[in-house]
């Protein structure tokens, strides 16, 4: 079958670096994505990876290994309005979206 | 402001009772999801539609039905609602693709309880 898993919880400190991994095991692979979803509010895009490395958008990187079904998201100079819930997503070789559960961040001062 | 809206924001339904959950975009978008998101579980496609005047089912279709007669709206349908159904549900859209590598724009969620 297909999975995604995510750290369920997490919590960090503001100002600091926090990595959210997530490992997949899907039919093909057709890119992954990071959403940020705010509690009782939509998902909202973050980043997508195909290739292979790191990809930088300000404070936020995502990277992708397809070679070991893994991907990361980096949250630098964490700030209070960072807590939120995480999803990763791949895309399978039909070009269906699979959903990690999520993993919620929580940022204590 | 472009982007998805979505009616009711929510909804306490009896059992048994019909109901039809509402979708729009004016983004001009090709493809339009149904998605139920559940405490613990990832979001889970229902419905999803390439284009206007086609659909297919996704991971959980059973008990719903979806219609996309015109590029902008794609009603979800409850024929006859039961508990299990109680859940958010999110309406979302892309330029192309179903799925494939386009960004998701998700509306503002809708939240029904079956009782």
């Amino acid at each position: 079958g297909q999975n995604i898993d995510q750290p369920t919880e997490m919590t960090a400190t503001e100002g600091a670096i926090v990595q959210i991994n997530c490992t997949y095991q899907t039919s093909g692979f057709n890119g992954l994505f990071w959403y940020q979803q705010h509690a009782g509010e939509a998902p909202t895009f973050l980043s997508y990876n195909v290739l292979d490395g790191l990809e930088e958008k300000g404070r936020f990187s995502s990277f992708l290994s397809r070679s070991k079904g893994y991907s990361y998201l980096l949250l630098k100079e964490l700030q209070m309005k960072d807590s939120a819930s995480y999803l990763c997503a791949v895309t399978d070789s039909n070009y269906q979206l699979i959903w990690g559960a999520g993993t919620k961040l929580i940022i204590k001062p | 402001i472009a982007g998805i809206t979505q009616a009711p924001t929510s909804q306490i339904l009896a059992a048994g009772r019909r109901m039809t959950l509402r979708c729009t975009q004016d983004m001009r978008h090709n493809a339009m999801y149904w998605y139920r998101q559940d405490l613990g579980l990832g979001l889970r496609l229902i419905h999803y539609s390439n284009t206007a005047g086609t659909t297919g089912k996704g991971e959980v279709p059973d008990g719903y039905s979806v219609s996309r007669a015109n590029t902008d709206d794609f009603p979800l349908t409850l024929a006859s609602a039961v508990p299990s159904q109680t859940s958010v549900y999110f309406c979302a859209s892309s330029p192309s693709l179903a799925g494939g590598t386009d960004t998701q724009y998700f509306g503002p969620g809708t939240r029904l309880t079956v009782l």
